[in-house]
């Protein structure tokens, strides 16, 4: 069976550090990965997609960015957080199989708070 | 991307049927409609998908119109489990859309006791 691992849970960093969030896929291969993020009250924004190895497109502007450098990992990075950069960041996976709208598996996310 | 409107908030009665509309005016031919849930601290679950008429699973059922225009989800007899948030969402994998999905703010349903 297919899992998603994401870490760490939770988060608290100050204004201007960096960010390392990592997201793993396992029981899958070639899965397509997504990254969103929840501000408090809000819907999920997607931020970066990615159908394959070294392939992201981005779906916002911002100070954020991903990565995958293996098959079923995906990273997202800041170079400086800011504090409009809380929020719960939720990683998801998805079969890359045309068709129908295909069924995205979620994370358990991660909690980040900006100081 | 097709646009969803759909209530910000719903409340129930638990053992009621509760039934949460969503209206996509602007659905393409090859646009499938996929209800998800949301509970406090996690991740969206897949709930329904369906692309026209009726379908029904353990959980719910989706009715969709003939024109397509709007699709409803129904949830029977609910119970304060069933208390989280519900996104509609319109789209289709193929194409440009390379399985994006669009989440509002969906619909906060509470189940009271």
């Amino acid at each position: 069976s297919q899992t998603i691992h994401q870490w760490p849970a939770t988060l608290v960093q100050p204004v201007g550090s960096p960010l390392s969030l990592e997201c793993t896929v396992e029981g899958t291969s070639n899965p397509n990965l997504y990254w969103y993020r929840q501000a408090a009250g809000r819907g999920l924004q997607l931020l970066f997609y990615s159908v394959g190895i070294g392939q992201i497109s981005s779906e916002v502007p911002q100070n954020l960015s991903a990565s995958r450098p293996q098959d079923r990992q995906f990273i997202l990075s800041s170079k400086k957080l800011l504090l409009s950069d809380s929020g719960f960041y939720l990683c998801a996976w998805s079969r890359t199989i045309s068709g129908s709208m295909n069924e995205q598996f979620f994370g358990p996310g991660t909690r980040l708070t900006v100081l | 991307l097709a646009k969803t409107t759909q209530p910000i908030s719903m409340d129930s009665y638990e053992g009621q049927e509760v039934n949460i509309t969503c209206s996509h005016n602007n659905i393409a031919t090859n646009d499938y409609i996929t209800w998800y849930q949301q509970f406090p601290s996690q991740g969206p679950r897949f709930i329904i998908q369906g692309y026209k008429t009726k379908v029904t699973n353990e959980v719910a059922s989706l009715f969709i119109p003939a024109d397509r225009k709007s699709s409803t989800l129904s949830l029977p007899r609910v119970s304060l489990s069933d208390t989280a948030v519900y996104y509609c969402l319109v789209g289709d994998t193929r194409g440009s859309t390379l399985g994006r999905l669009y989440f509002g703010r969906g619909t906060q349903l509470t189940v009271w006791p």
